[in-house]
């Protein structure tokens, strides 16, 4: 079974440009999650969508969103990019029915922001 | 702040040697935990899981404790090599509502396996 995937891999932008990160999550998963990390901040979530609808959402920005669609892929944007949104975008995949599911992630995509 | 963090950010190790990865975590009403471990390059992959009414998990090569008492996880990797070379979290998974559960990770721990 094909794993987490996520495109592009690597982004430059210049600040005040958006942007649009995919994740295709594993066949059969209904649930992703979009995490960022960074050197300073670590791992941090950001948000959940489960059946096309957010249902959780972490501490940022209205700049940063998202959307699921019928098939389970997700996509998140971040709009008005500033330098420290510079970070890798990591996407992770699960069947989103019980408190004791592993969540598998993909190779993430490095955004750097000029 | 982050319920859940590690003791030493990096650890390095003779080949070989066992490996002790520690975390703490704050949320006692926590019942499922992860490490992870991450590559240069990758995302995290997962290793091994283990539920609150567990002690203590094994796998290949690797052990997971977990001891509620004093809110503490450990993760042990017998006869390290060098391909065990990588940064390490563990992870607490949090209930949000509305059926929804986030994880939430400890800085990471760098391990360094020296041939």
């Amino acid at each position: 079974k094909a794993g987490v995937t996520q495109t592009p891999r690597y982004l430059i932008k210049t600040r005040g440009q958006q942007v649009t990160l995919s994740c295709s999550p594993i066949s059969g998963h209904r649930s992703v999650s979009w995490y960022q990390q960074t050197p300073g901040q670590g791992l941090q979530f950001l948000f959940e969508y489960f059946s096309e609808t957010q249902r959780n959402k972490g501490n940022f920005p209205g700049r940063f969103s998202g959307r699921q669609f019928s098939n389970s892929r997700s996509e998140m944007n971040v709009s008005t990019l500033e330098l420290g949104d510079s970070a890798l975008y990591l996407c992770a995949s699960s069947w989103g029915g019980t408190s004791q599911e592993t969540q598998y992630f993909g190779p993430g995509t490095r955004l750097l922001v000029l | 702040g982050e319920s859940v963090g590690l003791h030493l950010p990096t650890l390095s190790v003779q080949e070989g040697d066992n490996s002790i990865i520690n975390c703490a975590y704050s949320n006692s009403a926590s019942d499922y935990f992860i490490w992870y471990k991450q590559e240069s390059g990758k995302g995290p992959q997962f290793i091994i899981d283990i539920r609150s009414n567990m002690d203590k998990r094994q796998g290949q090569r690797v052990t997971v404790l977990l001891n509620k008492t004093v809110k503490h996880l450990s993760l042990q990797i017998a006869a390290t090599q060098p391909g065990d070379s990588a940064v390490y979290f563990c992870a607490e998974n949090q209930y949000s509502g509305a059926g929804s559960y986030q994880l939430t990770f400890g800085k990471g721990t760098k391990l360094s396996v020296i041939p």
